[in-house]
């Protein structure tokens, strides 16, 4: 079955640092998507990607975040200047039509700041 | 601000019985309805989406839709040790289901 890919598993990151986070879709997939679980909270929406450019985004997703697509299979979220708070599950998500079929998540990548 | 409120359980049930879980919404407007399942430090996984005022089966699980009382609801039949996970509503934001809101999750436990 296709899969949502995303690399590093977990990644540890000094305060002020700058991380990126990867995500290969799911091939066929038109829709992309962030999402963020702080531990014990609810998933959270950052970003949707759709046809090169961003088609929606969360209060969350401020100036120090943003997303890319460098080629055509990886999808990235860059955080700028990491704090503390930004400690959390990352999921990347893609979707072939979002309204119809919901989409599926990749396995996360855990980020610690500290 | 458009929430989705989910009890967060922990719901216990013996093995062989039905889950039923609840879920309601704020966004009248909301079209769009999924529930995905999350075991503990993994990703949620899609179980099912509904659209319309009713019920729909798929398997040992019935989602239940009513927008008048903005009120969602998934059963679990025959409830396994392997369902014992917390289950995530979403709603989607827009009616392109760009954007989801989940609740907190309800967690299910089945005992054997």
């Amino acid at each position: 079955e296709p899969e949502v890919t995303q690399t590093p598993s977990h990644q540890v990151t000094q305060m002020g640092q700058e991380v990126i986070l990867r995500c290969v879709p799911i091939s066929n997939h038109l829709y992309f998507y962030w999402y963020r679980q702080i531990l014990g909270q609810k998933v959270e929406f950052l970003v949707s990607f759709y046809n090169n450019e961003i088609s929606e985004k969360s209060e969350i997703f401020d100036d120090q975040f943003s997303v890319e697509r460098p080629d055509g299979s990886n999808f990235t979220l860059k955080i700028r200047s990491t704090k503390l708070e930004d400690s959390a599950m990352y999921f990347c998500a893609s979707s072939e039509a979002p309204e119809n079929y919901g989409y599926t998540f990749g396995s996360g990548t855990r980020l610690t700041v500290v | 601000q458009k929430e989705v409120e989910q009890n967060s359980g922990p719901l216990s049930v013996p093995e062989g019985a039905i889950a039923s879980l609840n879920c309601t919404y704020s966004d009248r407007g909301s079209q769009s309805f999924f529930w995905y399942r999350q075991y503990s430090g993994k990703s949620p996984e899609l179980i099912m989406f509904i659209y319309s005022n009713g019920d729909k089966e798929d398997g040992r699980f019935t989602a239940q839709l009513n927008k008048a009382s903005q009120y969602v609801s998934l059963l679990i039949r025959d409830s396994q040790p392997s369902d014992s996970a917390t289950y995530l509503c979403a709603v989607a934001s827009n009616q392109a289901g760009t954007a989801l809101i989940f609740g907190k999750g309800t967690t299910l436990s089945v005992s054997s």
